[in-house]
């Protein structure tokens, strides 16, 4: 009865290194979102992904971001090249469908860049 | 341009009382509304949610009501509890039309007194 997944739940980072941030949804879902939280805002879109597909990225910033949700394994966001405006915290949720749908969310992964 | 704000970002009631968080929204193609509540250092927990084809959606001691010519939705809480104490964000959806994204507000903190 596992909820979201999400790891690392805090990672530290050097300007210039790459992160990345893994999401494994709820069983049975195959709708899976990136958010990010940057501090004293609410939650922004960034990109909405299924299986092996990205279906919306208009969230998500041109350069440096990238995302994926393969086949096996878990959903991706990975951040080349950090700089200190990335620090925030991450959130995926995922859902069964799309449409009007609950999204349930994991806890986060929290990127701190040096 | 923030199509989903509330307005008051803080709001403290006693125990046992009703609280009422506000949300207002400025996207008519808005289909699907949420509350969510947030601890420190975790993610998003799904609270309630109504399509907008309803004016009323009720689960336990949480009420959602939707005011679509206002383009407004509030949550009720009672009786209120001491472990109520969050941060309450309101997200709305549309559809399909946007590939169900979520746009937040930027949250409401609020505090029940014992």
């Amino acid at each position: 009865n596992a909820g979201v997944m999400q790891n690392p739940r805090h990672l530290v980072r050097r300007r210039g290194q790459e992160a990345r941030l893994r999401c494994s949804p709820m069983k049975g879902h195959s709708h899976v979102y990136w958010y990010r939280q940057l501090p004293e805002e609410g939650l922004k879109f960034m990109v909405y992904l299924q299986k092996e597909n990205i279906i919306d990225e208009s969230g998500m910033p041109k350069e440096r971001f990238s995302a994926e949700f393969p086949k096996e394994g878990p959903s991706i966001l990975r951040i080349q090249q950090v700089v200190r405006g990335d620090s925030a915290a991450y959130f995926c949720a995922s859902s069964l469908f799309q449409g009007q749908e609950t999204q349930y969310f994991g806890p986060g992964t929290r990127l701190l860049v040096l | 341009d923030q199509q989903v704000k509330q307005n008051s970002p803080s709001l403290s009631v006693q125990e046992g009382r009703i609280s009422i968080l506000n949300c207002d929204y400025t996207n008519s193609m808005f289909d699907y509304f949420l509350w969510y509540k947030k601890y420190p250092a975790e993610g998003p927990t799904f609270l309630i949610s109504i399509s907008s084809i309803k004016d009323k959606n009720e689960d336990g001691r949480f009420t959602v009501f939707l005011n679509k010519s206002a383009k407004h939705l509030s949550l009720h809480i009672v009786p209120s509890q001491p472990g109520d104490s969050a941060v309450y964000f309101c997200a709305a959806s549309a559809g399909e039309t946007s590939g169900s994204r979520l746009t937040f507000g930027e949250g409401t903190q609020l505090t029940v007194n014992p």
